[in-house]
This record gives structure tokens, sequence and C-alpha cells, in this order.
């Protein structure tokens, strides 16, 4: 079983929708979770980490659920911009990453 | 603000030949390590760069074929050795516990683009 499952979707939304990517992690260790974002041929980059409260960021909140070990992120208002490729990754001996979700906002 | 280089940023190699990456930051961090992303797929840690002393390797990678060098808290190289077309990969470095960032979170290098013919 992989350590981090994500849908890769791809997911096309209008601009200005809400979208969701969801996440589960089998380690029930594991300490640290985070969402990253991959834009095409560029590194990851850290987009916030997630805590069991919750945090928001702007247009961007993200949820854990360490009982049923799933992380969500959601982005509301989505923009252009917001096309790219979004990791979910947890740390427990290691950085674990998901295989990415493809999200395409459309004009 | 701090910045983490890689150089090269794209290479193409003929197979049998061996490459060195290099990663340089400019500011001191604590953990250096090397992933690998092969086309289409997410990224796979290879090893963690520990300063003065060998590698801790993944299972599936082996020093022989990724050796890696980290001689002082700045800097590393990984070297991808006797390529093969399967080697074909970003090689991406990354740190951990940089400037003022979060103990337990990593940032990324631009990544170097090999491709093996």
């Amino acid at each position: 079983r992989k350590e981090v499952e994500q849908d890769p979707g791809p997911f096309n939304v209008p601009e200005g929708a809400t979208v969701a990517f969801n996440c589960t992690y089998s380690n029930s260790a594991s300490q640290s979770f985070f969402w990253y974002r991959q834009d095409c041929r560029k590194e990851p980059k850290l987009l916030m980490s997630v805590y069991s409260s919750g945090n928001e960021d702007g247009r961007f909140t993200a949820q854990l659920n360490r009982a049923s070990q799933y992380i969500s992120l959601l982005i509301r208002d989505s923009k252009l911009s917001d096309s790219a490729t979004y990791l979910c990754v947890v740390s427990g001996r290691q950085f674990y990453f998901g295989t990415g979700t493809s999200l395409t906002v459309i004009p | 603000s701090a910045v983490i280089s890689q150089k090269p940023s794209r290479d193409i190699c003929q197979r049998g030949t061996s490459l060195t990456i290099q990663c340089q930051v400019d500011s001191q961090v604590t953990m250096m390590f090397w992933y690998r992303q092969q086309p289409g797929q997410s990224l796979t840690l290879i090893a963690t760069a520990n300063q003065g002393s060998e590698a801790t390797y993944e299972s599936g990678f082996v020093i022989d074929k990724f050796p890696i060098s980290r001689p002082n808290l700045t800097f590393s190289t990984l070297t991808v050795s006797n390529m093969s077309p399967e080697d074909s990969s970003i090689y991406l470095c990354s740190v951990e516990n940089w400037g003022t960032s979060a103990s337990d979170t990593q940032y990324f290098g631009p990544g170097t683009r090999l491709t093996v013919l």
C-alpha cells in the first residue's frame, strides 16, 4: 500500500469555482503534513502546512483528520494562476509524496 | 533571501557516462536530500546527504550508482554513474531547517533535467 494516495484528477474548473482535493495516508504515526504546489517543469514549492485544527491562508484552507488519516485542501474563488499540480506530503521517517492532483482553471 | 541553486539545470548524456549535479545553498542548513522525479511520477527520495559522513540511501538506491558528497553545510553533489536511459529524470535537491523555516519543512532547488540517450 502506498504511503500517500491522491486522486490524480485532472480537475478542470471554471474561474471562481471552489475545488477540493483529498489525500489519505497509511501510517498513523506520521508527524507532519503539507501541501506543495508544482508548476509544469518547476520544482515543488510549499503551499501550506496542515494542522489538526485546520488552517487557512487566503483562499486556501487545509484540514487534517488524524482519526481517518485524511488530508484535504480547499481552494475558493479559483484563479487561472492556481493551475498546477498539488502534492500531498506526509512526514514520518522521511517525506512521502503523493502522485499529485492536476488542476486546470479555465477562463 | 536564501537561495538554493543546482547546476547543471539540464543535460543530455550518453549511456555509460556519469554526471555530477551540484546543489548550493547560500546559508547553512542541517539537512540536505536528493530526490528523483521520473516523467509523470511523484518524487522519490534517493538519499540523505550527511555532512562529514556517508550518505544514507533509501531502498533501491546504492552508493556505487549514486555517490553523494557533502563537504559542508551549504553544498552537496550527486553523481549519476554509468548512466542508462532509465536514469532519465529530474533530480532535485532539498533542504530542511533553512533559515527561519520551521523544522521538518523542506524547500527544493530548481532541479536538474537529465536525458540519457
